[in-house]
Order: C-alpha cells, then structure tokens, then sequence
C-alpha cells in the first residue's frame, strides 16, 4: 500500500481550464513536498506546506496543506500546455527518506 | 554551479548481467538517494547515503546495493538483473540530510534488461 495516494492518475483537460488534485495519506506529516518532472527530467521541487491548512501560491498554483496534515490538494487556474507533466507529492517518513505519491500525470491541450 | 548529474544516460543490458550507475551530487551536498522509477509513475525509495553511510534502504532485495564514495558520489549496483529491473534510475542529493531539506534530482540513467 502506497503511504502517499495520489488522485487522479491521469487527468488530460482543455487549455484554460481549471483542475485540482489530491495528496491523500492516513498519516501526519511534519511537511509535505510537492514536485513536477517533465519528460527526460528529474523531479523539481515546487513547493514545501509545513503548516495545517497552509496555502501557497506559485503563480496560477495554489498549494493546501490540510488541517490534520494527512493530506494536501494542488489547484491550477487557468492551465497552459507548459503546465503538462508529472506532478508528485512527498513527505518524509520517519525524519529518515522522502517518500513520493504515484503521481498524477497532467495532460493541458492546446 | 552545476547540478546532479547521473551516467551512463541509457544502459542495455540482458538477464542476469550487472549493471553500475554513477551519481555525482551538487558541490557541499554530502547526502545523496537513489530512486526506482518504472513506467513513468511515482519513484520507489531505494537507497540513501550520508557521509559515506547508508542511512536506509527501501524495500529492495540484496542485490541492489551501492556505496557512497569520500567524494560524495555514489554508485548503485545492480546484481543479477531481471527483466522488471527496467526502470529509470534516479539520484538526487540534499544539503539537509534527514530533514525536511529538498532533494535536487538528475536527469536519470535508465536501465532497459532485455
């Protein structure tokens, strides 16, 4: 069992349109991470929640740490193609290794 | 300053081959993980060095082992391959070892067994 589950798997939507995803665990986390990987790239870190209901902005995405910090959400306004790739979420277990989500694959059509 | 970076880029090998990957971490990083990652879906934690140390390792047989060198790169051996050992390889390395510190990722070897 995945301690970081990930919904949707696969989400392709229009160009201009909004979407959100999920980070969900049965676990409290000190932190969590949050990553994008492009094709023939390694993950980049976004951004790190520390805090229960935490939000932050990066541009046209607002990142939400739950109030019980099990769980997280990613919301995108307006998608644009370059917003297409592999978005993962991540927390440490245990202080010791970041352990990462199965990802939810972003599909933005022009 | 440069980045992660991973050799070989691609590796093709058969059953029951070995197979070496290379890391090199960002200059004063001194902790380095190595990742699985098949299909192009969420990575499988499998080492982490520090100081020359494994610290952990995932839920991976024996033969998947590595080293930390005194430079801080490291190396991932793979024993014995088998056609689900197909995966894209990732190493990252972190300033903070252990801690809530962000890990910086090459861009992967990937291992194809044939």
């Amino acid at each position: 069992t995945q301690l970081l589950e990930q919904s949707p798997q696969f989400l392709s939507i229009q160009e201009g349109e909004n979407l959100t995803v999920y980070c969900n665990s049965s676990s409290v986390f000190s932190s969590l991470q949050w990553y994008r990987q492009e094709p023939g790239e390694g993950p980049v870190l976004l951004v790190t929640v520390v805090t229960g209901g935490e939000v932050k902005k990066l541009k046209r995405l607002t990142f939400q740490f739950g109030d019980a910090r099990k769980d997280s959400s990613l919301h995108i306004t307006a998608a644009q193609p370059g917003d297409t790739g592999l978005y993962l979420c991540a927390a440490y277990q245990g202080a010791q290794k970041l352990v990462f989500g199965q990802g939810t694959r972003l599909t933005i059509n022009p | 300053e440069a980045g992660v970076t991973q050799s070989p880029t691609h590796l093709i090998k058969t059953r029951g081959q070995q197979a070496t990957l290379r890391c090199s971490p960002i200059s004063g990083h001194t902790s380095v993980y190595w990742y699985q990652q098949a299909l192009g879906l969420g990575l499988q934690f499998l080492l982490w060095y520090d100081e020359g140390e494994e610290r952990n390792r995932g839920n991976f047989p024996p033969r998947f082992s590595g080293r930390q060198f005194p430079n801080y790169s490291s190396e991932l051996n793979v024993n014995a391959l088998e056609l689900e050992d197909s995966a894209l390889y990732l190493c990252a390395s972190s300033l903070l070892a252990g801690a809530t510190g962000e890990l910086f990722f090459g861009e992967g070897s990937r291992l194809t067994v044939l």
